[in-house]
This record gives structure tokens, sequence and C-alpha cells, in this order.
């Protein structure tokens, strides 16, 4: 198993520039979510989803979008970059039933700059 | 809203010293604690959690302790090494059945040789 990967590792954008962070997962986790990295603030939310076809919002989740069409993926996009938005992005999977358990797998991040 | 505070923020001890993480929560339905430590560079990675049917976990160097009344967990590691020395997150879960976790702040933790 390949796990949780993420794609690119490396991005810098210019503010007002789109993009999409990739996210996939090949362990058949219902729950899939991302999250922001900045020093001092530990893992802040921005969406998450329980299932394909269902997303919700997390703590931080202004200036970012996300869809869930199939349980593998779990892109995150960024509509108009802003330097505000310079951090390691990580994604993270897990079973979301207490008889298998809540263990949150995570991708190897992806970091973003924005100019 | 839902949240965890972790404390202390930074922690330096001497190498074969103890350390302890503490954390607090405000579900009251949480009923998973997991800890996380994430080297440099690296990805959080799962080292121990605790179920609110359990007081207590060990696992070699490691332990967690959970006070559900008080909504208080901890995470204690004995006779240090300069290989602990990284970020150590709590969280707990929220939405029961979902798998969502909300975490902790973060403590930097400093082992000195």
């Amino acid at each position: 198993n390949a796990g949780v990967t993420q794609t690119p590792k490396f991005q810098v954008l210019k503010t007002g520039q789109s993009m999409t962070l990739q996210c996939a997962q090949d362990m058949n986790h219902e729950y899939m979510s991302w999250y922001r990295q900045d020093p001092g603030m530990g893992l802040r939310l921005i969406h998450y989803s329980v299932g394909a076809g269902i997303t919700d919002q997390g703590e931080v989740p202004n200036g970012y979008n996300v869809s869930r069409s199939t349980t593998e993926d779990f892109p995150l996009r960024l509509l108009s970059a802003a330097p505000s938005q310079t951090s390691v992005y990580f994604c993270a999977s897990s079973y979301s039933t207490r008889r298998v358990g809540y263990e949150q797998y995570f991708g190897p991040g992806t970091r973003l700059t924005v100019t | 809203g839902e949240n965890v505070e972790q404390h202390p923020s930074t922690l330096s001890v001497q190498e074969g010293d103890s350390a302890v993480i503490k954390c607090t929560y405000s579900d009251s339905a949480s009923n998973y604690f997991p800890w996380y430590k994430q080297e440099l560079g690296k990805r959080p990675q799962l080292i121990i959690d605790i179920r609110s049917n359990v007081g207590e976990k060990k696992d070699q160097r490691i332990a967690v302790t959970l006070n559900k009344t008080a909504k208080h967990f901890s995470l204690h590691i004995t006779e240090t090494q300069p290989e602990d020395s990284a970020v150590y997150f709590c969280a707990a879960n929220t939405n029961s059945n979902t798998g969502k976790l909300i975490f902790g702040q973060g403590t930097t933790l400093q082992v000195k040789p």
C-alpha cells in the first residue's frame, strides 16, 4: 500500500492564482481531511469528508474548497491564493467507526508559499 | 466550540529524565485521544492512543493517562533519549463515528544529551 500520497511536495504561487493540492489514499478509508500547519498553531482542520459525496467545514475553511467524488481522492482547491495561505498542508485519512479505530494516517505534506 | 488545549508549548529535559505533556478537551462526547510525534520536516505519526473506557495505557517508555471527569489527558515519557526530541500533538475526536480529530497546539520537546 502507498498509504496517503500528496502532490506537489512544494509549490510557489503568486497572489490571486488558483491551484489544487492533490491527496489520495489506498486504504479504503471513509474519513479524509485537510490540515494546515503554521508555527505555534498546531494542526488546524480546513475541511473534512466522511465519505464520497459528503464534505464539511473545519476550523479554517475560508479560501478553500473541497470535493469528494471517490473514496480514494480528496483534492483541496485554493480559489485565489493569498500570502496568509502560506503554510504546510497535510492530508490525512482514517476509518470512521469505533469498531475499526480512528488512527489517522498523514500524507507527506505540501509546502506552499504565496508571494 | 470544540477545543483542545495543550501545555507546555516547549519542554526541555536532560537525557534520562521524564517528560509530561498535558491536554484538556471541551467536548464531553469525545472518546478517543491519540498522541502524534512529528520530527522536523516529517509528517505526524501516531505513537499511542487511549479510548475513554480505560484510564491508562503503556507502551514501553511512553504512557497516556485519561481523566474523563476532569477532561484531562497526559503523555508521559520516561528515560528520555535524544531521539525523543520532536513536536508532540495531542488530539481528541468529536462528532463520534466520523473520525474527525481536533488537535492541540503542539509541544516542542528537546532532550539534551
